[in-house]
């Protein structure tokens, strides 16, 4: 079953607008990471934020925490077309040591 | 470096006919192998996990089976492919039983059953 759920399905911004997604889960986590895919590629790791933490910067990606909501935000700033790709959320924990994915964000970025 | 090899890229087979997919991981011992299936704009399934030589663990039941026959080498099989099986598979790789560390992924490989 899948435990992370990203919102929205879909954002479609402009070169330069920041893009927020978020990704909700159900059950506790040791870390919480974001990937970005491609059209018809495979995963790519990003970022990974530990349950301990709040806040993860990496380049232009700033992602949170919020264990009490179980949620995560991933906010792309000043975004370029080269951004655009579908997002996921991908959460560990519970004894497991494996991944549990969303079902993604696609986020076009116009020129 | 560690990389990841996942072959072929794409793949049309009639339904019925057998099916193996390849995964291999470089510069890394005793990872964790996982096949995952991505239905077109979805999320990832996982098919099957691996932590070790010979221990294949299932996820779904289904008309798919896997097999580590070496440390870093990871097989997705089917005897008699269904129209269902379509879809793109991806493997990807863990550095062992630890929290803390991404997973690397292959390119995936889209199967087109007819």
């Amino acid at each position: 079953s899948q435990q992370g759920e990203e919102d929205p399905q879909a954002l479609s911004i402009q070169e330069g607008e920041n893009a927020t997604m978020n990704c909700s889960y159900k059950t506790s986590i040791n870390n919480l990471q974001w990937y970005r895919q491609n059209s018809g590629r495979g995963l790519v790791h990003l970022i990974l934020i530990r349950s301990n933490e709040r806040e993860k910067h990496s380049g232009r990606l700033r992602v949170t925490l919020d264990t009490s909501k179980k949620s995560s935000s991933l906010l792309i700033t000043a975004s370029r077309a080269a951004d655009t790709a579908s997002y996921f959320c991908a959460t560990e924990g519970g004894g497991s040591y494996i991944p549990t994915f969303g079902r993604g964000t696609s986020l076009i970025v116009h020129p | 470096s560690q990389t990841i090899h996942q072959w072929p890229a794409t793949l049309v087979q009639p339904v019925g006919s057998p099916l193996s997919l390849e995964c291999t991981v470089e510069g890394t011992s005793n990872p964790n192998l996982y096949w995952y299936r991505q239905a077109a704009g979805r999320g990832l399934q996982l098919l099957f996990y691996s932590v070790g030589i010979g221990q294949i663990s299932s996820e779904v039941p289904q008309n798919l089976s896997a097999s580590r026959p070496q440390d870093r080498q990871f097989i997705l099989s089917s005897k008699k492919l269904l129209l269902s099986d379509s879809g793109f598979y991806l493997c990807a790789w863990k550095a062992g039983a630890v929290w803390g560390y991404g997973y690397t992924f292959g390119s995936g490989t889209r199967l087109t059953v007819v």
